[in-house]
C-alpha cells in the first residue's frame, strides 16, 4: 500500500508567477484535500476534492484553484503569487466509505515566494 | 464557525514524566476528533483517531479522549521520551475530513 506522495518538496517563486503542486493520494482514496500551513501555525484548509469535482472551499481566493484526476491524484495550482503566500503546502488523502475515514497526509512541499 | 484551540502552545519536560495536551472546539458537531504528530518542516502523521461515538483511544503509550458535549479532547503521554518532541496538533471534522486545526502544542521532553 503507497502512502501520499507530493512533488516538489522544496520550490523557490517570485512574486506574481504561477506555481503547481502535486499529490498521489494513497492506494484506494478518492478524497484529496490541501492544506496551507504558515510557519508556527496548524494548518488551514483550502479545499477538497471528489471523484473529480470540487467538494469544499476554505477562506482562500479564487486564485488558489485544483484539479482532480481520474487515478485521484491532483493539483494545486496558485496564481498572481504573493509573499503570503509563503508557507508549506499539505495534501491528505482519505475514503469517507472507510469503516474508520482516517485523513493520511503527504510530506508537503515547501514553498518559498520572494 | 468551527475554531479549535489547543493549551498550551509550548511545553517542556524532563524525560520519563506523564503529561497532558488540551484541545478545545467552539461546535460539538464533530464526526472525528484526529490528533496528528509534526517533526520540523515535515508532513503530519496520524496518532489516534476519535469517532464521535467514541470516548477514548489508546495506541501504546498514548491515549486520546473526547468529549464532545464540552467541546474538548486530551491527549495523554505516559513516561515521555526525547523522541516524543514534536509539535502535537488536533483536528475536529464534519462528515467528508474537511479538517480544522488547532494552533499546536510544541512539545519539547529534555533529556
Amino acid at each position: 500500500e503507497t502512502g501520499v506522495t507530493q512533488s516538489p518538496t522544496h520550490l523557490i517563486k517570485t512574486r506574481g508567477q504561477q506555481v503547481t503542486l502535486r499529490c498521489s493520494s494513497q492506494s484506494g482514496h478518492n478524497t484529496v484535500s490541501w492544506y496551507q500551513q504558515a510557519l508556527g501555525q496548524g494548518p488551514q484548509f483550502i479545499f477538497q476534492y471528489y471523484r473529480e469535482e470540487e467538494n469544499g472551499r476554505g477562506n482562500f481566493p479564487p486564485r488558489f484553484s485544483g484539479l482532480q484526476f481520474p487515478n485521484y491524484s491532483s493539483e494545486l495550482n496558485v496564481n498572481a503569487l504573493e509573499l503570503d503566500d509563503s508557507a508549506l503546502y499539505l495534501c491528505a488523502s482519505s475514503n469517507p466509505w472507510d469503516r474508520v475515514p482516517e485523513a493520511f497526509f503527504g510530506q508537503g512541499t515547501r514553498l518559498t515566494v520572494v | 464557525k468551527q475554531e479549535v484551540t489547543q493549551i498550551p502552545a509550548a511545553l517542556s519536560v524532563p524525560e520519563g514524566e506523564n503529561l497532558v495536551l488540551n484541545c478545545s472546539f467552539t461546535d460539538s458537531a464533530i464526526y472525528n476528533l484526529q490528533w496528528f504528530r509534526q517533526d520540523p518542516g515535515k508532513g503530519l502523521t496520524s496518532l489516534l483517531l476519535i469517532q464521535s461515538s467514541q470516548r477514548e483511544q489508546t495506541s501504546g503509550r498514548l491515549n486520546a479522549s473526547l468529549d464532545k458535549s464540552s467541546g474538548r479532547s486530551t491527549l495523554y503521554i505516559a513516561a515521555s521520551q526525547p523522541g516524543d518532541s514534536a509539535t502535537y496538533l488536533c483536528a475536529v471534522s464534519p462528515p467528508g475530513n474537511m479538517l480544522t486545526f488547532g494552533g499546536g502544542t510544541r512539545l519539547m521532553v529534555k533529556p
